[in-house]
């Protein structure tokens, strides 16, 4: 079962931040937090991952409260492109990956 | 590097027949998981397998089963098909079950009737 609580839907305007939250309150001290994205008829796509420091690649920025109860995925300049279902993921310590509702998130031209 | 690669991408089936789709794993990646998508939901786990054996197991009946091969590509079987097993059926691989960065492939669409 997920152990994440996500918001239903999100818009965000073109070309403007698009901030992700989620929730982790139950995460222990060395879960990591997975984020996922899916484009419409595609199979989901890695964005990115951590601990309890802030984290950044070519796709976007995670940022981890300090005490690690949340989270945020930051896409700094969204495009139409971002339009897609972003699924945080905490993984079962029985090394499974639990996919939950996810956040559908609207990219507004 | 080669990508996950599924077949068939399109599969139609009649309730009661059985169906085997195919993953072909990342190279190098030995842990391969099978997600169950029904329309405007998210992935549902279906099973886990990890250096050719089941490490894993989503709440799915036993008439869905799978294999891993030797060279880590997957097969998912499912028997008794119904109507609600209609679905979009994914794979992912990753390089090690210690390893959350996993890699999805197209996914097979079948269609029950």
């Amino acid at each position: 079962d997920a152990k994440t609580t996500q918001p239903t839907s999100m818009d965000c305007a073109e070309g403007r931040a698009a901030n992700l939250p989620c929730n982790h309150s139950t995460i222990s001290g060395n879960e990591y937090v997975y984020w996922y994205r899916q484009i419409h008829s595609q199979g989901p796509q890695y964005i990115i991952h951590g601990l309890k420091n802030n984290e950044t690649n070519e796709m976007a920025s995670l940022i981890i409260t300090e005490d690690r109860k949340s989270s945020t995925l930051i896409l700094p300049h969204a495009t139409l492109r971002d339009t897609a279902v972003y699924y945080c993921i905490v993984p079962n310590r029985d090394d499974k990956i639990i996919f939950g509702k996810g956040t559908r998130l609207h990219i507004l031209p | 590097e080669t990508g996950v690669t599924q077949s068939p991408t399109h599969l139609i089936k009649t309730r009661g027949q059985q169906v085997t789709l195919r993953c072909s794993s990342q190279s190098g990646h030995n842990t391969v998981s099978w997600y169950q998508q029904a329309l405007g939901q998210g992935p549902q786990f279906i099973f886990q397998y990890y250096r050719e054996e089941e490490n894993g197991r989503g709440n799915f009946p036993p008439r869905f089963s799978g294999l891993q091969f030797p060279n880590y590509s997957s097969e998912l079987n499912v028997n008794a098909l119904e109507l609600d097993d209609s679905a979009l059926y994914l794979c992912a691989s990753r390089s090690d079950r210690r390893s959350y960065e996993q890699y999805f492939g197209p996914g097979t669409r079948l269609t029950v009737t």
